[in-house]
């Protein structure tokens, strides 16, 4: 079956540098895209940006872009999200997701646990 | 951008009863339509995508209907572990891009 499995909960200052993962298995990790889901606490789901680990194209969501890099290692089927420096506004639970290739299914069909992200001085 | 927009936000209701959730996007999105479950403390679970095929192990008591700006899903027949946040989100072919809508929470009444 198919499993996308994240990396734990971080605990972190802000200013701090941080990446997370998200580690694909049973499928063929370099042909589907993967993509990032926040969730602030108590919101709703915001798509970040998503990458293609077969040739590690990236794209992210007009909000993201400058905020975060999204990069992926296929040698170990995983995929990372990262920021070089964290605010307290980056406090929130993130989802990994894999991209279906189905044309007109292209949404995310699994997801992984989550990683929660809380940045506190 | 596409922005999605749900209604109504919070809804009340029985066990047993027949549950229409609405979203709608500000241009069309053809039948790029998806809706997720999302139940406290896990990740979202995909329902419908195609805004009308049930993703694999869904039950039949799911449906989604609509095209272009105005969808709907249906719970024919609400069950105890039907409540939850349920999202909507319009996807692109190409490129990849998604958004979801605010939300709306399905509740014991």
């Amino acid at each position: 079956e198919v499993q996308l499995v994240q990396s734990g909960a971080e605990v972190k200052k802000p200013g701090e540098s941080l990446k997370i993962s998200c580690k694909g298995s049973e499928y063929s990790f370099t042909s589907y895209w993967i993509g990032w889901v926040r969730q602030m606490p108590g919101k709703g789901l915001e798509w970040m940006g998503i990458i293609y680990p077969g040739d590690s194209d990236t794209r992210y969501s007009p909000s993201f872009q400058g905020q975060v890099t999204i990069s992926a290692d296929k040698s170990i089927s995983t995929a990372y999200l990262q920021w070089s420096s964290l605010k307290a506004s980056d406090t929130a639970m993130y989802y990994c997701a894999r991209r279906e290739r189905i044309v007109g299914a292209t949404t995310f069909d699994y997801w992984g646990q989550g990683t929660l992200v809380t940045v506190s001085s | 951008e596409i922005v999605m927009t749900q209604s109504p936000a919070t809804l009340s209701v029985s066990p047993g009863e027949r549950v229409t959730l609405s979203c709608r996007a500000s241009q069309s999105v053809s039948s790029n339509l998806a809706w997720y479950q999302q139940k406290p403390g896990q990740a979202p679970r995909l329902l419908i995508y195609g805004a009308s095929t049930r993703a694999t192990g869904i039950p039949a008591r799911f449906s989604g209907s609509g095209s272009g700006t105005e969808f709907t899903l249906t719970i024919s027949s609400l069950q105890s572990e039907d409540f939850a946040v349920y999202y909507c989100q319009q996807y692109n072919n190409w490129p990849p891009v998604f958004t979801f809508g605010p939300g709306t929470k399905v509740d014991i009444k």
